[in-house]
């Protein structure tokens, strides 16, 4: 069975920083591109990060770019997301999502997600 | 910069059938674009339903079908069930390497 599960979340300081972790099990972790995607309370689903099934390769959202760092590592099965330079915007449920990769470009499989409240 | 456009709400009548759709705010969606599509319930995870514009996920019933109507991505679900009752977002693939996901549709079975 896929299971994906974040940890992580905490309260943070504007300006903080923070990581957060998605463990991988039940699938062949390395052959799979990887997503975050967070959701503000009350409000949308909104895509913010992607990494190549090797790591190689990253993107982000404009609105997390130079702040956010995306990576993975295989051998310990594990999605990362490093936080910097936080902001209250920020403030949101967190969740990984498996990807098929090249051809395919969809989140087959979410993780619960982890809160991370941005606020002094 | 690019929005992805969705119905803020809709409603459907049990055992009816209704459409969802996801545009552009420039241009046409195709299947270029990989639509995909989501359903949220409150305090869930997203669902997965359907990707690559017409595949429906594994487990999802065959009431819900996605599609290209005119210049958007579509869902329709057929037969509704007050069970749908719930959020649906469509996501875009863009050629420069992100994701972008339209607004949300709540939808409501009454």
């Amino acid at each position: 069975e896929v299971q994906l599960v974040e940890s992580g979340g905490d309260l943070v300081h504007p300006g903080g920083s923070l990581r957060l972790s998605c463990a991988a099990s039940g699938f062949t972790f390395r052959s799979y591109w990887m997503h975050w995607v967070r959701q503000a309370p009350g409000k949308g689903l909104v895509w913010i990060s992607r990494i190549s099934s090797d790591g190689s390769s990253t993107t982000y959202a404009d609105s997390v770019k130079g702040r956010f760092t995306i990576s993975r590592d295989n051998a310990k099965n594990t999605l990362y997301l490093h936080m910097n330079s936080l902001r209250t915007e920020d403030t949101a449920v967190y969740y990984c999502a498996r990807d098929l990769g090249t051809d395919w470009y969809f989140f087959d499989y979410w993780g619960q997600g982890t809160l991370v409240p941005v606020s002094s | 910069q690019t929005v992805v456009t969705q119905e803020p709400s809709l409603s459907v009548s049990p055992g009816g059938t209704v459409t969802l759709t996801c545009g552009l705010s420039s241009g046409s969606v195709s299947t270029d674009y990989y639509p995909s599509w989501y359903q949220q319930t409150p305090g869930q995870a997203p669902r997965t339903l359907t990707h690559s514009t017409n595949t429906r996920f594994s487990g999802v019933p065959d009431r819900f079908s996605g599609s290209i109507l005119g210049n958007k991505a579509a869902l329709t679900i057929t037969g509704a069930q007050a069970d749908d009752e719930s959020d649906y977002y469509c996501v875009l693939y863009m050629r420069s390497g992100v994701w972008v996901f339209g607004g949300g549709t709540r939808l409501t079975v009454l």
